[in-house]
């Protein structure tokens, strides 16, 4: 059974300061690792990272894929108020069984403060 | 474009009770999935459709159905509602199986 582990499971941090979030994942025949930003709402993809492109970056959010140690990372430098949310961290195996499934983290809640 | 819509919103049935979810994917995909979300539990997956036909299913119980028409419109059913499927339901579209999925901003179930 496909399995995603995040941490922290919080974070509290000022605004201008650098947070990492983990991911770590079992999947079987891996496909993709996707990352999402919860807020009141729906999830809002940010990446999503394959074997052909293990690191993405956008603005301040940055993200890498090691798929030989099974873990991801989502950087977010110079945070701000709005950075609050869930994160959500998500894999998508190959074929069969995995059709159209997003295997989900716990999340982690990051709470950033003025 | 438009992005993912469903309706409606936010809905309280009674134990017992059936309901029915929908779901309008961005114009073009034909990939929808469907999940349940509970603090609890998480994101859950429920099923998928692409070309109307159901390629995969979430360890759900049978009251848990769905189905998708050939404009890729998606439809969930739930039967004898319990409190337990009190839950936000979200529906997610892509435009290839495997592809990024994004999501509609979820249908919120409470069932007394």
């Amino acid at each position: 059974e496909d399995k995603v582990v995040q941490s922290p499971l919080s974070l509290v941090v000022h605004e201008g300061d650098t947070v990492t979030l983990n991911c770590s994942y079992e999947v079987t025949n891996f496909r993709s690792l996707l990352w999402y930003k919860q807020e009141k709402k729906a999830p809002t993809f940010l990446f999503m990272l394959t074997s052909s492109g293990i690191e993405k970056k956008s603005g301040r959010l940055s993200s890498i894929l090691d798929k030989k140690e099974l873990f991801s990372i989502l950087n977010i430098t110079a945070t701000q108020t709005g950075d609050s949310a869930i994160y959500l961290c998500a894999v998508a195996g190959a074929g069969g069984t995995s059709y159209g499934k997003l295997t989900f983290g716990q999340g982690t809640i990051l709470t950033v403060h003025p | 474009k438009a992005g993912v819509t469903q309706t409606p919103r936010y809905l309280i049935k009674t134990r017992g009770q059936q309901v029915t979810l929908s779901c309008s994917p961005i114009s073009g995909h034909r990939s929808v999935s469907w999940y349940q979300q509970t603090p609890g539990q998480g994101l859950q997956f429920l099923f998928e459709y692409f070309s109307e036909t159901q390629r995969n299913k979430g360890n759900f119980p049978g009251r848990f159905s769905g189905r998708q028409f050939s404009n890729s419109r998606s439809e969930m059913n739930v039967s004898t509602l319990e409190l337990g499927d009190s839950a936000l339901y979200l529906c997610a579209s892509s435009l290839l199986e495997g592809g990024e999925q994004y999501f509609g901003p979820g249908t919120r179930l409470t069932v007394t």
